[in-house]
């Protein structure tokens, strides 16, 4: 079945060092990855999805089919950055995601 | 423009009553998502409706689960008889609906407590 594992549930790092989410995901087909983040009493939202290929508030994630996973980097973590990371997979041709239990990430001063 | 709302925001029940959740998509949006979020858990798809029409009602976890959509817009999901279980998140998201792979928005959600 189709599935989408985030390893850890908490990762806490300290400013400025790099950061690194893990997401790893089964499926046969062609998938398309989505990484979403809720930041404190805010709504969940899109943070960047593989197909777009671009670097947002400085975090970027790489599909690697051979792997299967679809980790979230930042070199330099801010403390803004403290939220929980959902990752989540759409299967071709299908409009239903299937996500990951999230990793709450805390940036420490 | 406004975002996806919900309401309520917060709602405790006893068990064995009836709760209605409402979703308000974005204007124009034709696609509207309701999906679960019990504590420590990811997201679980429930419905999925294109319009009016409900395509996809695989998710929903029993018939206690309903929801309709009406004139295009507001979705109310309802929860028949509830269960201490029932209580989770719950989340509502629309897209514009033209393509599978339109971005999903998300409402605030609605915190269902079952006492």
């Amino acid at each position: 079945a189709q599935r989408v594992t985030q390893p850890e549930k908490l990762l806490s790092v300290f400013k400025g060092a790099p950061v690194e989410l893990k997401c790893n995901y089964s499926y046969s087909g062609s998938p398309e990855l989505f990484w979403y983040v809720q930041y404190s009493r805010q709504r969940l939202q899109l943070l960047l999805r593989h197909i777009s290929r671009e670097s947002i508030k400085g975090f970027t994630a790489d599909l690697n089919k051979g792997e299967t996973s679809f980790h979230l980097k930042k070199p330099f973590a801010q403390e803004e950055d403290s939220a929980m990371y959902y990752c989540a997979l759409r299967m071709d041709s299908n409009y239903q995601l299937i996500w990951g239990a999230g990793t709450k990430l805390i940036i420490k001063p | 423009g406004a975002g996806v709302s919900q309401s309520p925001s917060n709602k405790v029940t006893e068990k064995g009553k009836d709760v209605e959740l409402r979703c308000d998509p974005i204007s124009g949006h034709t696609a509207l998502y309701w999906y679960r979020q019990s504590l420590g858990q990811g997201l679980e798809f429930l419905i999925y409706f294109q319009g009016n029409s409900a395509p996809d009602k695989s998710g929903l976890p029993s018939d206690r689960f309903s929801a309709e959509r009406t004139g295009g817009s507001v979705s109310t999901l309802t929860i028949q008889r509830t269960q201490q279980e029932d209580s989770a998140v719950y989340l509502c998201a629309s897209s514009f609906g033209r393509t599978q792979r339109d971005t999903q928005y998300f409402g605030p959600g609605t915190r269902l407590t079952v006492l």
